[in-house]
């Protein structure tokens, strides 16, 4: 039982270059979430998928998009890389969207030069 | 929306001396309080969460305690070990959202 897997775990690029971040979740869990992680700024929502054919934007949507392409994965892209989008990104699952545990994968460290 | 304030950001410790984290939240209607722990380099891991309607929850060497009149939780590791040694991160949701709020955690360090 793998839990939540992400991939790739490293990837570096090029301001203006495009990428999508994979993610599944081998759960049965119906939501599923995007969080960038800052140093000292937590971890912050970047879009959610509350159930498979559903998502919104979180708290810094702004430069990415998302597509719940069934209910194991969700993913995450950049369409135009900015420098300012380095981080550290986190999946997570749930079982529902309310009040329930999520469950990180790994990350994903980008860095955009 | 909701706001979590956590404090304080660094803690160190003993080892087998007990440690405190605070978190205070805004949105009253709250109702689901989880508490991560991160090492470095690694994912979030739950550790333990509570909801509205109980006011102290334990686990072991963990327990965490919520006052909704004053709209704050707090996290108590007692006996602490060197493997506690990690970032603390407190959460909120409020009714109705579907967003979990993250306070900026607080780095404990447990000194052998």
């Amino acid at each position: 039982n793998a839990g939540v897997t992400q991939t790739p775990k490293f990837q570096v690029l090029k301001t203006g270059q495009s990428m999508t971040l994979q993610c599944a979740q081998d759960m049965n869990h119906n939501s599923m979430y995007w969080y960038r992680q800052d140093p000292g700024m937590g971890l912050r929502l970047i879009y959610y998928s509350a159930s498979e054919g559903t998502t919104d934007k979180g708290e810094v949507p702004n430069g990415y998009n998302v597509s719940r392409l069934n209910k194991r994965e969700f993913s995450l892209r950049l369409e135009s890389a900015a420098p300012s989008q380095t981080s550290v990104y986190f999946c997570a699952s749930s079982e529902t969207h309310l009040n329930q545990p999520q469950h990180f994968g790994d990350g994903t460290r980008l860095s955009i030069l | 929306g909701e706001n979590v304030e956590q404090h304080p950001s660094t803690l160190s410790v003993q080892e087998g001396d007990s440690a405190v984290i605070k978190c205070t939240y805004s949105d009253s209607a709250s109702n689901y309080f989880p508490w991560y722990k991160q090492e470095l380099g690694k994912r979030p891991q739950l550790i333990i969460d509570i909801r509205s309607n109980v006011g102290e929850k334990k686990d072991q060497r963990i327990a965490v305690t919520l006052n909704k009149t004053a709209k704050h939780f707090s996290l108590h590791i007692t006996e602490t070990q060197p493997e506690d040694s990690a970032v603390y991160f407190c959460a909120a949701i409020g009714a109705g959202s579907y967003q979990l709020t993250f306070g900026k955690g607080t780095k404990l360090s447990v000194i052998p």
